[in-house]
This record gives structure tokens, C-alpha cells and sequence, in this order.
């Protein structure tokens, strides 16, 4: 059974910090990872996505990719009181399809 | 931008009813799929299209089925409703398989 995990929380980080959420994957053949932002009562929204190793940032929002250790992070710089919400990371696998973890409940604290 | 409308955001129904939960995109996306999300669960796939009249069992189909007659639309059916379906459930589309999937605004259900 091919899984895709992350750390429940909550995990609470003070306005302004750096908020790092992690997720790993069992597939070794993933080729896809995406990061979606949901608030409580609403749909997915896409953050980000990222297909290869390294970094890739778009404003306060890096994701981070090591295929070899089958890890994907979000680290989101300045965090601000709206971005408390749960974070949940996707993985396409070697199948085409699209696993996705629990997600991570993330509180910015004022 | 890519719009996806479900065709109600909240949904109270008795058990042993037929529901038809319905979903459109307009985005001329190939991939469409139902979900439902329950606390704790996370997101559970319930069935999948990859094209027109074309469906595939997700993870957890016992209970329902779906229909698929043109490309913008995919219909989610509960044939007779129960109680452990009470969830929200989500609608998706994508492009491709590996795409992003864009989610509907989600519909919760409540059967009594």
C-alpha cells in the first residue's frame, strides 16, 4: 500500500517565524508533489507544485524535494495569522495516481 | 482559471434514499474524481474518469456509483443512502493523471 505521511499537529508557530512542514512518501517512483492549503470548511487550494530535487520558492512559500531520502517539505517564511489552516501533500506515484497524506494542522500564533 | 461547481454546498437526506451529487468543470479537463473527507480519514478516493462514459473504482466505491455521460460533468450516486455516508464530499478535475487537481467547493452531507 503506497502511502503518503505527515505529522498531524497541530503545529504551532509565533507570527513572523518560519513554519516547516514535512511529508514523506513510500514510492520511490513518484514523480509529482504538489502541497494544497485547506481551511476549515473549505476545498483543497493549490500552493505549490514541484518535480524535481531542490528548491523551489514562490513568495513566503519554498517546497523542498530530496527524492533519494522520499522527502517533500513547505517551509513558509513570515507566517502570517491566515495562513493557519491544514496543509496537505500529494504525491503522484508511479501509477499516475494521486495519493494524498492527512495533512498537517498549522496555528500562527499572534 | 479553472472552475469546478458542485451542485449543492450542503445536503440533508434519510437513509435509503437516492442521492445524486453532481459535478462540472469547465476547464475541458479529461480527469475527473470524488472524494470524501471525513476528520482523522483525510481524503478518500471513491471513484475516478479518465474520459467520457469511462469510470474506475477509487479506494473505497462500496456504496456508490457514478455516472459520466459528457466531459464536463461526473454525477456521484449514493443508491440508498446510510448513515456512515454522512461526509463531505469533493469533487476534482485535472488535465492529465500527474496534474494538479482543482477541487469543487465541496458538499456536506447529512443522512439522518
Amino acid at each position: 500500500q503506497k502511502e503518503v505521511e505527515q505529522n498531524s499537529g497541530p503545529l504551532s508557530v509565533p507570527e513572523g517565524a518560519i513554519a516547516s512542514l514535512n511529508c514523506t512518501y513510500s514510492d520511490r517512483g513518484s514523480q509529482s508533489f504538489f502541497w494544497y492549503r485547506q481551511y476549515s470548511g473549505k476545498s483543497p487550494e493549490l500552493i505549490m507544485s514541484i518535480y524535481s530535487n531542490g528548491d523551489k520558492e514562490d513568495g513566503r512559500f519554498t517546497a523542498q524535494l530530496n527524492k533519494a531520502s522520499q522527502y517533500v517539505s513547505l517551509l513558509i517564511r513570515d507566517s502570517q495569522p491566515s495562513d493557519s489552516a491544514t496543509y496537505l501533500c500529494a504525491v503522484c506515484d508511479r501509477d499516475d495516481k494521486i495519493i494524498f497524506g492527512k495533512g498537517t494542522r498549522l496555528h500562527i500564533l499572534p | 482559471d479553472v472552475k469546478v461547481t458542485q451542485s449543492s454546498r450542503y445536503l440533508v437526506k434519510r437513509t435509503g434514499e437516492k442521492v445524486f451529487l453532481e459535478c462540472v468543470q469547465d476547464m475541458d479537463h479529461e480527469n475527473m474524481f470524488w472524494y470524501r473527507q471525513d476528520p482523522g480519514l483525510g481524503l478518500r478516493l471513491i471513484y475516478f474518469s479518465y474520459d467520457v462514459k469511462m469510470k474506475e473504482k477509487g479506494d473505497i466505491p462500496e456504496g456508490y456509483s457514478v455516472s459520466r455521460e459528457k466531459k464536463e460533468r461526473f454525477s456521484l450516486i449514493l443508491e440508498s443512502a446510510s448513515t456512515n455516508q454522512t461526509s463531505m464530499y469533493l469533487c476534482a478535475s485535472s488535465l492529465n493523471p500527474p496534474d494538479t487537481q482543482y477541487f469543487g467547493p465541496g458538499t456536506r452531507l447529512t443522512v439522518l
